[in-house]
This record gives structure tokens, C-alpha cells and sequence, in this order.
């Protein structure tokens, strides 16, 4: 069972839009909608952003959005400000029997 | 408001089994449909899935940590804990205990622990 795989790095300028994809297997992203976001500032615990796909929890912005295509999940974030510069790991259930896998993290800077 | 808090030893040497124990509390451990996750982050890289059990005692664990892990739960003390054996420095990380619910159509990581460091030396 590997990691999702996710572009090291992704930045914007503030009020741009962004998009940080997912990759995955037909074992995991690709067979179900059970792919989250969640965004992890310095010295913090992970917040989740985005769940099942494309759900938001209550709080958090709508800026914030998730879509998924085959094997490919993302994360848009519109509006880019300043205190979204954050590590962003996407995750999702899998069918192996691990459960659950992250993905390798995507360091999104403001310019 | 569910909590979830981490304790254990910040320093442990090599060789050595690294125990760590998350005391959930604002909920109960015996729920169905959530599973009780342990996830590592080595010093600046990214998350590790170690783990998780569920309230029955039904663990999964990350194959490439497999043969060095336990996950245990006390539903009487609404506790989780992780035992990692053999640890080596490369296991130096941040360990965070988590809650998983998978259930009626829905999966995902709805409240973590802290945090807390795990440094392996002598």
C-alpha cells in the first residue's frame, strides 16, 4: 500500500485560485468517495477541510472545495489569502487492510 | 466536545519499545462505526498512517509497520494505546492519536490529539 501522491509544492498569489491534486489506485480514491482534506499549519495538529469528497465541515470556509475524477481527487482553494499558507494532506480509505492512507503532503505558499 | 489527549514517555532509546496512550474523553470509546487511529510525522515530512483499532478489538495496521506494532483499547479506562517495538531514531516523530469514523457512507479523520514528540536516543 503506497502513499497518494501529491505534488510537493503549489503557490498562488492572494486572491488567486488553486488546485492541489491526489493520486491514488481504483483500491482507494478510484473505488470510493471517501477522500479527505485536511490542512496543517506549523507546530499544529491537522484540521479537516474537506471530507467525503466534497463536504465541508461546519466552519470552514467556502473557499474551500473538492472534486474527484477517476483516480484523481483535488482541492481547489479560491481566494488565496494569507493564512491558508499551510501543508495540505489529502487521505482516503482503502480497500487493502491498512484502512486508511495519506497522502505525501503539498506545501502551499501565498506569494 | 470530544478530546482526545496523548501521553507517554518524550524520550525513549533504541532498542526499546516506545508505549504511548490517548485518553478520549467528552465521548465514549464504544461507539460503532469509529475506529481509534495512532498516526506518526517524522520531523518536517509528512503523515504516516501506523494504524487503528475499533471498539471490538479489530485492528489494521500499515504493513511496513506491522510486525512492530500493537494497538490495544480499555473500554473501561476509554483509552487506546500504541506499543512500538525495536524503535530506532529513524522512529523520532510527533505521534497523534485520532479518531477515524467510517460508517453509513461517510470516512474520515473527525478529531485529533495534540501531538506529541517521540524522540529515540540514548
Amino acid at each position: 500500500q503506497s502513499a497518494l501522491t501529491q505534488p510537493a509544492s503549489v503557490s498562488g498569489s492572494p486572491g488567486q485560485s488553486i488546485t492541489i491534486s491526489c493520486t491514488g489506485t481504483s483500491s482507494d480514491v478510484g473505488g470510493y468517495d471517501y477522500v479527505s482534506w485536511s490542512q496543517q499549519h506549523p507546530g499544529k495538529a491537522p484540521k479537516l477541510m474537506i471530507y467525503d469528497v466534497t463536504y465541508r465541515p461546519s466552519g470552514v470556509s467556502n473557499r474551500f472545495s473538492g472534486s474527484k475524477s477517476g483516480n484523481t481527487a483535488s482541492l481547489t482553494i479560491s481566494g488565496l489569502q494569507a493564512e491558508d499558507e499551510a501543508d495540505y494532506y489529502c487521505s482516503s480509505y482503502t480497500s487493502y487492510s491498512t484502512l486508511y492512507v495519506f497522502g505525501t503532503g503539498t506545501k502551499v505558499t501565498v506569494l | 466536545q470530544l478530546q482526545l489527549q496523548g501521553s507517554g514517555p518524550g524520550l525513549v532509546k533504541p532498542s526499546e519499545t516506545l508505549p504511548l496512550t490517548c485518553t478520549v474523553s467528552g465521548g465514549s470509546i464504544s461507539s460503532s462505526g469509529h475506529y481509534w487511529a495512532w498516526i506518526r510525522q517524522p520531523p518536517g515530512k509528512g503523515l504516516e498512517w501506523i494504524g487503528s483499532i475499533s471498539y471490538s478489538g479489530n485492528t489494521y495496521y500499515n504493513p511496513s509497520l506491522k510486525s512492530r506494532v500493537t494497538i490495544s483499547v480499555d473500554t473501561s479506562k476509554n483509552q487506546f494505546s500504541l506499543k512500538l517495538r525495536s524503535v530506532t531514531a529513524a522512529d523520532t516523530a510527533v505521534f497523534y492519536c485520532a479518531r477515524l469514523y467510517c460508517g453509513a457512507g461517510s470516512c474520515y479523520l473527525d478529531h485529533w490529539g495534540q501531538g506529541t514528540l517521540v524522540t529515540v536516543s540514548s
